[in-house]
């Protein structure tokens, strides 16, 4: 059963669009973790961020922010004000509490950022 | 900064040959990892190995797989007698304690299957 669900295949904007990246999960697990990687054209995989499932409170960084609500089994991503460098495919990832370690991964979104 | 690395960055092989992937994770890691991402596709787990031994193992991580840590800094992935559909990025990672903590990637290997 798909644990990680990245329902947007593909996303293109204009540089300087803000964009939203979806992400839903299911688990049954009381503690879990979630996460979101990077991987650019180049290949390798770049952490961005880790979220528990005790903290809802939502995070920015920079340019990214990040919306986690429980109640709706979404962990959200924003890149604001994108730009070309941000073309990449973004990876949600869950880990539950007792599965020592294993990332399960979405599907992945491209995200295009044209000039 | 500590990277993961691995070796090497592409291997070509006939069907029916034995690969070894290798790996080298970051030094104060006790966690490490196996994941494969077929071309264009999704990254899925294969196998996660702590204290010497496989903690966790996916449906993917048949008999034709193996890991080893044969030292203290190597973690290698053997198949044994590759078939055409293991043709794949494999990614090495590491961490330092399980679940809670982010797991840091090699940049990959990959493995083409002829």
């Amino acid at each position: 059963a798909q644990k990680v669900t990245q329902a947007q295949t593909e996303i293109s904007v204009v540089e300087k669009e803000d964009v939203t990246l979806d992400c839903v999960y299911e688990t049954r697990d009381t503690t879990y973790y979630l996460f979101w990687y990077k991987q650019p054209p180049s290949g390798e995989l770049v952490f961005l961020i880790r979220r528990n499932s005790f903290d809802e409170q939502n995070e920015i960084s920079g340019r990214y922010s990040w919306n986690f609500q429980k109640s709706t089994s979404s962990f959200n991503f924003t890149i604001t004000a994108s730009q070309v460098v941000d073309s990449a495919v973004y990876f949600c990832a869950l880990s539950e509490a007792d599965s020592w370690g294993k990332l399960q991964f979405g599907a992945g979104t491209q995200v295009v950022v044209t000039p | 900064e500590p990277e993961v690395t691995q070796t090497p960055s592409h291997q070509v092989t006939q069907m029916g040959q034995e690969v070894i992937l290798r790996c080298v994770p970051i030094s104060n890691h006790l966690y490490f990892y196996w994941y494969r991402q077929i071309l264009g596709q999704k990254v899925e787990f294969l196998v996660s190995f702590y204290n010497n031994e496989i903690s966790e193992k996916s449906e993917i991580f048949d008999d034709q797989f193996s890991v080893e840590r044969p030292d203290g800094s190597n973690f290698t992935l053997k198949i044994r007698s590759t078939k055409l559909e293991d043709s794949a990025m494999y990614f090495c990672a590491s961490n330092v304690g399980s679940s809670y903590n982010e797991q840091f990637f090699g940049p990959g290997t990959r493995l083409t299957v002829l």
